[in-house]
């Protein structure tokens, strides 16, 4: 099946700082990617979504300088989250959607969770 | 804009008997997909069912079947002979498809029922 990989799985990082985090669709070309924030045990919020080679498009709410999309391949999309507080701290999935013939597929990452100390 | 409601925030059930989560949604589109996925404590989302609203019979995976009731616009999932490794957060998800059905709207989760299945 699809796979959907992230990069880190878990990352600490002073308060202050920027971070990085790597969405991979290893098998297959993503015609978009989605980028999600869970807190415990509460649903998925949308923070934005993403098509290869143009500007991502984010959710109301969600400050667009302050979490930065990129999407250079339709197999890698990368989230910065630039001038970390640790109000940031969270889990981060992305997720990954391709044509199947008949209908779009999407498939998730295993999420990443970062923690700003 | 569509809303997905799930009024079950925790459910228990024993190793090998039958548990319903419940999902409404309020939606004014035509043509749409709905989903239930599983979260293990792992968080990695899993895809467990999926039905085409256009479709009126209900879809069923293995254990899992749904009880969809579009006019009421209800979406329940049942999960038959349940299994320890059935414990997860469970989402119900609305997906707008648009004309021609080449054109997908963003995911939209409901809150999510936490269950437990018990030995």
């Amino acid at each position: 099946g699809a796979v959907v990989s992230q990069h880190p799985s878990r990352v600490i990082c002073k308060s202050g700082t920027s971070v990085k985090i790597e969405c991979r669709s290893l098998d297959f070309q993503a015609t978009t990617m989605f980028w999600y924030r869970q807190f415990p045990k509460k649903s998925l919020m949308l923070m934005a979504t993403s098509n290869e080679g143009s500007k991502a498009t984010y959710e109301q709410g969600v400050e667009k300088d302050k979490f930065l999309i990129n999407h250079a391949s339709l197999t890698l999309s990368t989230l910065t989250v630039t001038s970390a507080h640790p109000e940031d701290s969270s889990f981060y999935i992305c997720s990954a959607r391709v044509w199947r013939g008949s209908s779009y597929e999407q498939y998730f990452g295993p999420g990443t969770r970062l923690t700003v100390t | 804009a569509q809303t997905v409601t799930q009024s079950q925030p925790e459910m228990s059930v024993q190793e090998a008997e039958t548990v319903t989560l419940s999902c409404t949604y309020d939606t004014s589109e035509s043509n749409y997909y709905l989903f239930w996925y599983k979260q293990p404590p792992s968080r990695q989302m899993i895809l467990v069912i999926r039905q085409e609203a256009y479709k009126q019979q209900n879809a069923t995976e293995n254990r899992f079947s749904v009880n969809f009731q579009k006019a009421a616009k209800s979406f329940s999932l049942k999960i038959s002979d349940s299994q320890l490794g059935d414990t997860a957060m469970y989402f119900c998800a609305f997906m707008r498809v648009g004309a021609g059905g080449t054109s997908y709207g963003k995911l939209t989760f409901g809150q999510g029922t936490i269950l437990t299945v018990h030995p």
